[in-house]
């Protein structure tokens, strides 16, 4: 069974920072993983989406990549800033997951002025 | 315009009632998922759906189920309320597919009296 751990649960940084977050999952066929940030009381906005064929993709200060022979992600900030501040969740589609997602707990950021 | 919208935002109900949840995607897509994110923040797939498949979690208890009128609905039912349900729930959608991305509602928020 697929399992997502993130680490660190919790972090915070002062603005202007570069951090890395990471994720680890235990079964390396996935099809995808995708980074995800969820502001209080609100829903998924997508950040990045990795295909299992590539390393890594980049969004402005958002870097993503991907080894999925270790099962493991990193999202890196450049930059933080304290808009940045929210719950980041990481997510594989495992291979035999009817299209599902497999999610992790959660890295809750905050970035202080 | 919204991609995919629930409603009602927020549910307040008593213990043993039967509510339903809607969910509405305008992106075309032809798979839609429920989610559940529990108390801890934690978030798991609860079904998949599309117009050929439906795959339930197998911890998902019989008192829920998805019922879609068509391609761009994916309802969610709730038959005799528990106050274990309360949680937020997420309607995302995606294009059948491997690589596809997952896009999110903005949750709805029940509660269980």
């Amino acid at each position: 069974k697929q399992e997502v751990t993130q680490i660190p649960a919790a972090l915070s940084v002062p603005e202007g920072e570069n951090l890395v977050l990471n994720c680890s999952f235990t079964d390396s066929a996935i099809y995808n993983l995708q980074w995800f940030r969820q502001d209080p009381g609100k829903g998924l906005t997508s950040l990045l989406l990795i295909q299992s064929s590539q390393r890594e993709q980049t969004s402005g200060r958002l870097n993503a990549s991907l080894d999925k022979s270790s099962g493991r992600s990193t999202l890196y900030i450049a930059a933080s800033q304290p808009g940045d501040s929210a719950t980041y969740l990481c997510a594989v589609r495992p291979r035999n997951s009817g299209y599902a997602l497999n999610f992790g707990k959660g890295t809750s950021l905050l970035v202080t002025p | 315009d919204t991609a995919v919208s629930q409603t009602p935002k927020y549910l307040v109900t008593q213990m043993g009632n039967d509510k339903s949840i809607k969910c509405e995607q305008n992106l075309g897509h032809d798979t839609m998922y429920w989610y559940k994110q529990d108390s801890k923040k934690f978030l798991k797939i609860m079904f998949s759906y599309n117009n050929k498949e439906l795959i339930i979690n197998e911890t998902v208890p019989n008192r829920f189920s998805p019922k879609s009128p068509d391609k761009a609905h994916l309802n969610l039912h709730i038959n005799s309320l528990e106050l274990g349900d309360s949680a937020v729930y997420f309607c995302a959608s995606s294009q059948a597919g491997q690589g596809t991305q997952q896009y999110f509602g903005p949750g709805t928020r029940l509660t269980v009296t």
